[in-house]
């Protein structure tokens, strides 16, 4: 059964940094495109950035571009969001989703983020 | 690409026909557009990719259809579970992008 897992949300105050993890299960992390989507209460998601297979090559969306980096550890089947410089607008609850190309497949059930002083 | 759902909300009963409509800004490459369905407290669920291709264990009554810059999702007869919210994405150019969503609702 494939299934992702995400920890790390909490609350952060503005400036703050915070990890998120993905956990993955039920495939090989190593055969799929992964990416970070989040969903800001009362809104709809929100694409956040992807990673290839060996992690070669990582995109963004503009508002995070310079604060949050992706990455990823195959041999713990494992995908990362460090995020840095956090601001209000990015409370959300965020999730992580297997990329069957540029699709998001599976989706884990979400870690929210707050933050706020 | 911005992407523009309508209508915001369909009210309509069990066993109706639902036609969601998704616009895009520019023409999508490869009709590289899918549909989501998300139930509150639920991570979207995939439904529909390029444009038409149903995902693993979704049953035949949703289905997609368009191209180039329309789009369309049809429910051909709602059940209980299908009252949701609809997003489409497009998953051709980065950034990747949803529309804000139809919410289908239980008249």
């Amino acid at each position: 059964e494939v299934k992702l897992v995400e920890s790390g949300g909490g609350l952060v105050q503005p400036g703050g940094s915070l990890r998120l993890s993905c956990a993955v299960f039920g495939f090989t992390s190593s055969d799929y495109w992964m990416h970070w989507v989040r969903q800001a209460p009362g809104k709809g998601p929100e694409w956040v950035a992807n990673i290839k297979q060996d992690g070669s090559e990582e995109y963004y969306v503009d508002s995070v571009k310079g604060r949050f980096t992706i990455s990823r550890d195959n041999a713990k089947n494992s995908l990362f969001l460090q995020m840095t410089g956090l601001r209000a607008e990015d409370t959300a609850v965020y999730y992580c989703a297997r990329g069957s190309g540029w699709v998001s497949d599976y989706w884990g059930q979400g870690t929210l983020v707050t933050v706020s002083s | 690409i911005v992407l523009a759902q309508s209508p915001g909300t369909l009210s309509l009963s069990p066993g109706e026909r639902a036609t969601l409509s998704c616009r895009a800004s520019q023409s999508v490459p490869k009709n590289y557009v899918a549909w989501y369905q998300q139930r509150p407290g639920q991570a979207p669920r995939l439904l529909i990719y390029t444009a038409s291709s149903r995902a693993t264990g979704i049953p035949d009554r949703f289905s997609g259809s368009g191209s180039g810059t329309d789009f369309t999702l049809t429910i051909s007869r709602l059940e209980p579970e299908d009252f949701a919210v609809y997003y489409c994405h497009q998953h051709a150019y980065a950034p990747l992008t949803f529309g804000g969503g139809t919410r289908v609702e239980m008249k």
